[in-house]
């Protein structure tokens, strides 16, 4: 079955950078891209951009553009999302998701807790 | 950018009681709207792909209709565990954009 699953909850200080994994298995990864969705704390949900696991193109919010890298590891599977410059209002929950078609999200990791305090 | 905007932005409903949640785009996506529900501490999960198409395991008291800018997510028969926050999303173009929200709660 579908699985992603990202790595654990992250405490950065101002300025400092994040990079956050997204491991993916029980499917074809080079098939579909991966989007990264945050969510701020009692926040609704802001989509941050995608790559193409296969090509490993990008794109990403201009709200972002700048600050984000998306890579990926086509050997391990997985799926890289860095932040960088970090500020407070960064402080989220990050989520990278699996997508079909042009913008639906089937399979959620199940979320990445970033705070970002001094 | 496309918005959308979801109302109400929360609502309190019985068990049994049936619910609908609105969503309205600032533009015509034609039909490219999915639902989701969160519950807290947990990721997004997708009820509804392409407006009315019903996601594979959700159960089918979930319904959704709608196309061009206004789109109606239908919850029949509430069950203890739809209490839970609900998302509409547009795929109609970049970037994806979401609703903000409508919270059900149990009245």
């Amino acid at each position: 079955q579908v699985q992603v699953v990202q790595s654990g909850a992250e405490v950065k200080k101002p300025g400092a950078s994040v990079k956050v994994s997204c491991k993916t298995s029980g499917y074809s990864f080079i098939s579909y891209y991966i989007h990264w969705v945050r969510q701020a704390p009692g926040q609704g949900l802001e989509w941050m951009g995608w790559i193409n696991p296969n090509k490993g193109d990008t794109r990403y919010s201009q709200k972002l553009e700048g600050r984000v890298i998306m890579t990926r590891d086509t050997t391990t599977t997985t799926v890289y999302m860095e932040l960088t410059s970090l500020r407070s209002d960064d402080t989220a929950v990050y989520y990278c998701a699996r997508v079909r078609g042009v913008g639906t999200a089937d399979s959620w990791g199940q979320g990445t807790l970033v705070t970002v305090s001094s | 950018d496309i918005q959308m905007t979801q109302s109400p932005s929360s609502l309190s409903a019985s068990v049994g009681d049936r619910v609908t949640i609105t969503c309205r785009a600032s533009q015509s996506i034609t039909g490219y709207l999915n639902w989701y529900q969160q519950k807290p501490g947990k990721a997004p999960e997708l009820l509804i792909y392409a407006a009315s198409s019903l996601q594979a395991g959700v159960p089918s008291r979930f319904s959704g209709s709608g196309s061009g800018t206004d789109f109606t997510l239908t919850i029949t028969n509430l069950q203890p565990e739809d209490f839970a926050t609900y998302y509409c999303q547009q795929s109609s173009g970049m970037p994806l954009t979401f609703g903000g929200g409508t919270r059900v709660d149990i009245k």
